[in-house]
């Protein structure tokens, strides 16, 4: 089966360090992607694992232990422009689907 | 400019009646997919197409119908057999080269409601 699990909604503050956590169990593993999606709009891609460790991109990295099935996605100097929904989607064993957990909704306060 | 294009943003239809939602790509890109959003959830994948004239179902393929005669263009019919087709659709394309970094690419969805 295909399951990936993420917390429904979060609430940080602007400046701070905000982590989201996503779980998975999914029948083949071919890399995890984080997408941020503000509402009523489509998904944009943030970033990409497909081997263990942390990857950097400015104000956001995404750490991925296939081991445990474990990945977070962790903002730093929190922006208001940051509120959205954040989507962790595994691709499959071959490549070819992405399976999307159900999404993390970030409300940043002034 | 490339990218992918979904129109109309928003329609209405009434119940029992087909409606088409049309998604087109320059990126060249080989594969297409349709998702499903509904308020507060994630995306459930529709259908998908490595390639033109071959499709295969998703998760939630009853109630649609799509056809890929054309690699840019990858149309969704929504039937009248789908019980709740109120919500929003996207559609989505990637390379689709075996890549490990390929990822996809939305266009800026449709949101159906249905009277």
């Amino acid at each position: 089966g295909q399951n990936i699990d993420q917390p429904t909604e979060m609430t940080a503050t602007e400046g701070a360090i905000v982590q989201i956590n996503c779980t998975y169990q999914t029948s083949g593993f071919n890399g995890l992607f984080w997408y941020q999606q503000h509402a009523g709009e489509a998904p944009t891609f943030l970033s990409y694992n497909v081997l263990d460790g942390l990857e950097e991109k400015g104000r956001f990295s995404s750490f991925l232990s296939r081991s445990k099935g474990y990945s977070y996605l962790l903002l730093k100097e929190l922006q208001m422009k940051d509120s959205a929904s954040y989507l962790c989607a595994v691709r499959d064993r071959y490549g070819q689907n992405f399976v999307f957990g159900p999404g993390t909704r970030l409300s940043v306060l002034p | 400019d490339g990218g992918i294009t979904q129109s109309p943003k928003y329609l209405f239809r009434k119940e029992g009646q087909n409606v088409t939602l049309s998604c087109e790509q320059n990126l060249n890109h080989d594969a297409m997919y349709w998702y499903r959003q509904d308020p507060g959830q994630g995306l459930r994948l529709i259908y998908y197409s490595q390639i033109v004239n071959d499709f295969q179902k998703g998760d939630i393929a009853e109630g649609y119908s799509v056809s890929r005669e054309k690699k840019e263009s990858f149309p969704l019919t929504v039937t009248s057999a789908q019980k709740n087709p109120t919500a929003f659709y996207l559609c989505a394309s990637s390379i689709d080269n075996g890549a490990r970094t390929d990822t996809q690419y939305f266009g800026p969805g449709t949101r159906l409601t249905v009277l």
